[in-house]
């Protein structure tokens, strides 16, 4: 049964900080990685996706890199505003499109 | 494009109900799946329908059914509704011959509260 763990559950950085969060999985066949955005009370952002044979994404401040062997993800953030503060949760597709969630980063950036 | 809707925003019901949640998937795509996120936890996969079909189920009771329609909409119906069932419903929705480049896109969700 594939389980995913987000490391740290929270943390609060001041604005302007480089950080980086940390995504596991424990079955490496996996179709595919992808990185969500959840602001309280709302729905899902996605904003990286990465497949199984790439090692990394970029999109603007973000960066995701994948080591599918080893079962680990990171969520680069480049910067940070105060803008950014949100839970991040990875997923995980294996084959079908059901994805297992992690129970996210609480990211809370201090102007 | 509206992207992904959902409805109601909010539900609050009492234990024994029966509730029906409604999901209208992304212009082009034709796969809804429904998650249930408890406060606090990641979102946990309950089904997901392609042509009017399930397909795919997690781990919940029968008491979680579902239902897609022609124009791809979907329906999520919870039966003899628990305490623990309080938690947001999100649809996601996505094209499934995207293949392996499948991006799930996700509504608002619904806030159901069991009192």
């Amino acid at each position: 049964k594939q389980e995913v763990t987000q490391i740290p559950a929270a943390l609060s950085v001041p604005e302007g900080e480089n950080l980086v969060l940390n995504c596991s999985f424990t079955d490496s066949a996996i179709y595919n990685l992808q990185w969500f955005r959840q602001d309280p009370g709302k729905g899902l952002t996605s904003l990286l996706l990465i497949q199984s044979s790439q090692r990394e994404q970029t999109s603007g401040r973000l960066n995701a890199s994948l080591d599918k062997s080893s079962g680990r993800s990171t969520l680069y953030i480049a910067a940070s505003q105060p803008g950014d503060s949100a839970t991040y949760l990875c997923a995980v597709r294996p084959i079908g499109s059901r994805l297992t969630f992690g129970e996210g980063t609480q990211l809370t950036v201090n102007p | 494009d509206a992207g992904v809707t959902q409805s109601p925003t909010h539900l609050i019901k009492t234990r024994g109900q029966q509730v029906t949640l409604r999901c209208s998937p992304k212009s082009g795509h034709d796969t809804v799946s429904w998650y249930q996120q408890a406060l606090g936890q990641g979102p946990q996969f309950i089904f997901q329908y392609y042509e009017e079909e399930e397909r795919q189920r997690g781990n919940f009771p029968d008491r979680f059914s579902g239902h897609q329609f022609p124009n791809y909409s979907s329906e999520l119906n919870v039966n003899a509704l628990l305490l623990g069932d309080s938690a947001l419903y999100l649809c996601a929705s996505s094209f499934v011959a995207g293949g392996s480049q499948e991006t799930q896109y996700f509504g608002p969700g619904t806030r159901l509260l069991v009192l």
